[in-house]
Formats: C-alpha cells, sequence, structure tokens
C-alpha cells in the first residue's frame, strides 16, 4: 500500500534554532517528492521538489535530502524563524498520482 | 504565469443547504484539476480529479459531486450539506506528472 508518513506530528522549538523534518514512504515507484509549507488557513506552498536520483535540494533556509534506497526524506530548517510556523506536507508523486503526508505542525516561538 | 483562484473564501452553511465552489486557473490550458478536502489536524484527502472538459474521477464516495464545465473551471458541489463536510478545501492544478499547484482554499462551517 502507497503510504507517506510524517514525524513528529508536532514541534516546538526557539526562534534561530535548527529543526529536522521526517517523511518516510512506502509508494513505489517513486517519481519526485515535494515539501509543501502550508500556513493556517492557506494552500500549501512548495518548498522543494527532488526526483529520485537527487539527494539534496535547498531553498533558502530549508534544505531537504533523500534517500531514494531506504525511502526516506528529511526537511531541515536552519535559523528559524517566527514566519516558519507552519504545517509542513510531504508529497510523493507518481506520475498523476499525489500521496500526501499527514504533515508536521511546527511552531516557533520566541 | 499560472494563477489559481478559489472562492468564496470562507463560508458557513446549514446543514441541508447546497453548495457551489467554485475554482479557475490561469495562465495555462488543459490543467488537470483536483479538489482536496482537509480536516482540522489531518492531511489532504483527494476527492476529485480531473483530466478535461466533463472528466470527473471521484476518490471517494460521499455527499460530494465535481463538474468541470470549462477547460479552467473546476466545481465543487453539493444538493443537502452534511455537518461532517465542514473542512477546509483546497483546489489544486497540475500540467501533469510531477507539478501541483495549490489555490488558497475556502474555509466551510456546516452549522
Amino acid at each position: 500500500k502507497n503510504q507517506v508518513e510524517q514525524s513528529p506530528q508536532s514541534l516546538i522549538i526557539l526562534e534561530g534554532k535548527n529543526c529536522t523534518l521526517q517523511c518516510n514512504y512506502t509508494v513505489s515507484p517513486f517519481s519526485n517528492l515535494r515539501w509543501y509549507k502550508q500556513d493556517t488557513g492557506r494552500g500549501p506552498v512548495s518548498l522543494t521538489i527532488m526526483t529520485f536520483s537527487e539527494n539534496t535540494k535547498s531553498n533558502g533556509r530549508y534544505t531537504a535530502t533523500l534517500d531514494a534506497d531506504t525511502k526516506q526524506s528529511s526537511l531541515h530548517i536552519t535559523a528559524s524563524q517566527l514566519s516558519d510556523s507552519a504545517s509542513y506536507i510531504c508529497v510523493v508523486s507518481v506520475g498523476n498520482q499525489f500521496y500526501f503526508g499527514t504533515g508536521t505542525s511546527l511552531t516557533v516561538i520566541p | 504565469s499560472q494563477t489559481i483562484h478559489q472562492w468564496p473564501a470562507t463560508l458557513v452553511q446549514p446543514v441541508g443547504s447546497p453548495l457551489s465552489l467554485e475554482c479557475t486557473v490561469e495562465g495555462t490550458s488543459n490543467p488537470n484539476l483536483y479538489w482536496y478536502r482537509q480536516a482540522a489536524g489531518r492531511g489532504l484527502q483527494l476527492l476529485f480529479y480531473s483530466v478535461g472538459i466533463g472528466q470527473i474521477s471521484s476518490e471517494v464516495p460521499q455527499n460530494l459531486s465535481a463538474s468541470r464545465p470549462q477547460d479552467r473551471q473546476f466545481i465543487l458541489s453539493s444538493k443537502k450539506l452534511l455537518l461532517s463536510d465542514s473542512g477546509f478545501y483546497l483546489c489544486a492544478w497540475s500540467p501533469g506528472a510531477y507539478e501541483q499547484y495549490f489555490g488558497p482554499g475556502t474555509r466551510l462551517t456546516v452549522t
């Protein structure tokens, strides 16, 4: 069964600290993996996208890694800011099929 | 550039009333279109997707229906809303494989 699992479910960190969010998937065959940021009450916005041949992709303070062998991805946020408070969703796609994780809710406190 | 619109942004409807949510995409042609629902604290649930005018696939049997009367217009409807229909509804478009872009969403509260 194609599944995407994310951990932790929620996370609270101090402003300025780093954090890492995890995504494990069983989707096969694998096309690409995308991390989205979703602010409360807004639509998800893409942060990074990686194909199976890529193992890292950065977007400013966001760095995503991918291990296609173990089917794991992580999103590392450096020097967190209050505006990073949001849900982060991992999505694995196979062609036109998209498999969503349930997200990690990140709260950054001053 | 492509943009995706949804309206209304928020909606409060009584149980048993009809529903119509609209989604339009600009700047592209023949997009794949999707309707998702996101319950509080839950992941995105795919409701419908469409690969062309009049072509609708339903993922979850329920109280809702979808239509695509024009290439870049996707409508989510219900004849009689249930309390369980409350949630955050997201429309998304895709040029094909790999890419998917979301609209701003509609917050629906059924009272």
